[in-house]
Parts: structure tokens; C-alpha cells; sequence
């Protein structure tokens, strides 16, 4: 079956760094994306691997290892307004995203 | 990046009722929508999809006379949620993408309220 995997909750301190994980197994993949959401709102696009490695983009960075079905995020200098779901999404052979449940980030001062 | 309009926000409505939820791409077309419900502390479930011109493809569990689905044009999608009722009350999303691409932009998403 189809199965995405990510920790339901994580506390962190205000400019700290913060590493949230992912796991996924899915028919067939076409890449891995990352969403932040807060709370009533739609999802906002963080980011999207397709190849082995790390994306770095500015205080976010997204690694992808395709062969452990493995993916984090990683937010640096954290700030207040972090504090948000981040969602995990696998993209399967037929192009639809397969969701994570959410990771609650919460940030503390 | 590309902007969809989803509208309205947020909805209350009677019990019996219907409700139409309207998704436009503002400055690409969309040829693939994509319509998703998400409760409460929960992940987004993908309702339908559905390709400008054809008839949308539901997920199993979902019910095609009851959330009928429009996408008569390459810029708009309409969701309709017929005889509501109160377990309805839910947060439905849209996303579009536009041919091949891997990447699909939301709506801002309606909280409907059933009441």
C-alpha cells in the first residue's frame, strides 16, 4: 500500500535549527514535495526533490534519498512565524501526491 | 508562482442545502483541478480530479451525486456540495496544474459550515 510517515508533533526554540522527517512508500514515485500550512489555511509549496541530494533554499533545505524512501526537512534560524503544519507529499507513478499527515511545528521563544 | 483563486472563504450553510465552491486559475489554465477535503488535525484527502473538458475521476468513498464537480472551462472548476449536511462541515481545498507539470497551486480554500 501507499504510505507516507512524519511525526505528528515537534517543539523547537526561536533561532534554533529544526530537522523533520519523512518516510514514504509509494506505487511508483515521481518526486517528493514539501508544503507548510497554517492553521484555516491552504497549503503553501516549500519545496520539490525528484533526485538524491540536498535543495537548499534560504532558510529551508529539502533532502531526498530515493533509495530509503527518505526525506527531511530542515529550517534553520527559526522564527516565530515557523511555527505551522508541514506537510509531506509523495508523488506516485500516476502523478498524484499521496499525503503525510502533518508535522505540528511548534516554536517556542 | 501561479495564482488560484478559490472562492468563497468560508461558508455557512442550512442543512438541505447546496453549495457551490468556484476554483479559478488565474494566469495559467489549468487542465488538471484537483479537489481535496481536509477535518480537523487531519492530512488532505483527495476528493476528485478532473481534466477541462471530461467528466472528473472521484476517489473511492466519494460521492459523485453528492459533490458534483464541474470543469467546463481551462481556467475554472466548480465544486458542488448538494443536500448538505452537518458531517459535510469540513475544509475543502483545490489545486491546479497546467499540462505536464509536476507542480500543483492551491486555492486559498472553503470552510464550509453545516448547520
Amino acid at each position: 500500500g501507499q504510505n507516507i510517515d512524519q511525526p505528528t508533533e515537534m517543539t523547537a526554540t526561536e533561532g534554533a535549527i529544526v530537522q523533520i522527517n519523512c518516510t514514504y512508500q509509494t506505487s511508483g514515485f515521481n518526486g517528493l514535495f514539501w508544503y507548510q500550512q497554517h492553521a484555516g489555511e491552504a497549503p503553501t509549496f516549500l519545496s520539490y526533490n525528484v533526485l538524491d541530494g540536498l535543495e537548499e533554499k534560504g532558510r529551508f533545505s529539502s533532502f531526498l534519498s530515493r533509495s530509503k524512501g527518505y526525506s527531511y526537512l530542515l529550517l534553520k534560524e527559526l522564527q516565530m512565524k515557523d511555527s505551522a503544519s508541514y506537510l509531506c507529499a509523495s508523488m506516485d507513478s500516476n502523478y498524484q501526491l499521496i499525503w503525510g499527515a502533518g508535522t505540528k511545528l511548534i516554536i517556542k521563544p | 508562482g501561479a495564482v488560484v483563486s478559490q472562492h468563497p472563504s468560508w461558508v455557512i450553510c442550512k442543512s438541505g442545502t447546496s453549495v457551490k465552491i468556484e476554483c479559478r486559475s488565474l494566469d495559467f489554465q489549468a487542465t488538471t483541478m484537483f479537489w481535496y477535503r481536509q477535518f480537523p488535525k487531519q492530512s488532505l484527502m483527495l476528493m476528485a480530479t478532473s481534466n477541462e473538458g471530461s467528466k472528473a475521476t472521484y476517489e473511492q468513498g466519494v460521492e459523485k451525486d453528492k459533490f458534483l464537480i464541474n470543469h467546463a472551462s481551462l481556467t475554472l472548476s466548480t465544486l458542488t456540495v448538494t443536500s448538505a449536511h452537518p458531517e459535510d462541515s469540513s475544509f475543502y481545498i483545490c489545486s491546479a496544474k497546467q499540462g505536464a507539470d509536476t507542480e500543483a497551486f492551491f486555492g486559498q480554500g472553503t470552510r464550509l459550515t453545516v448547520v
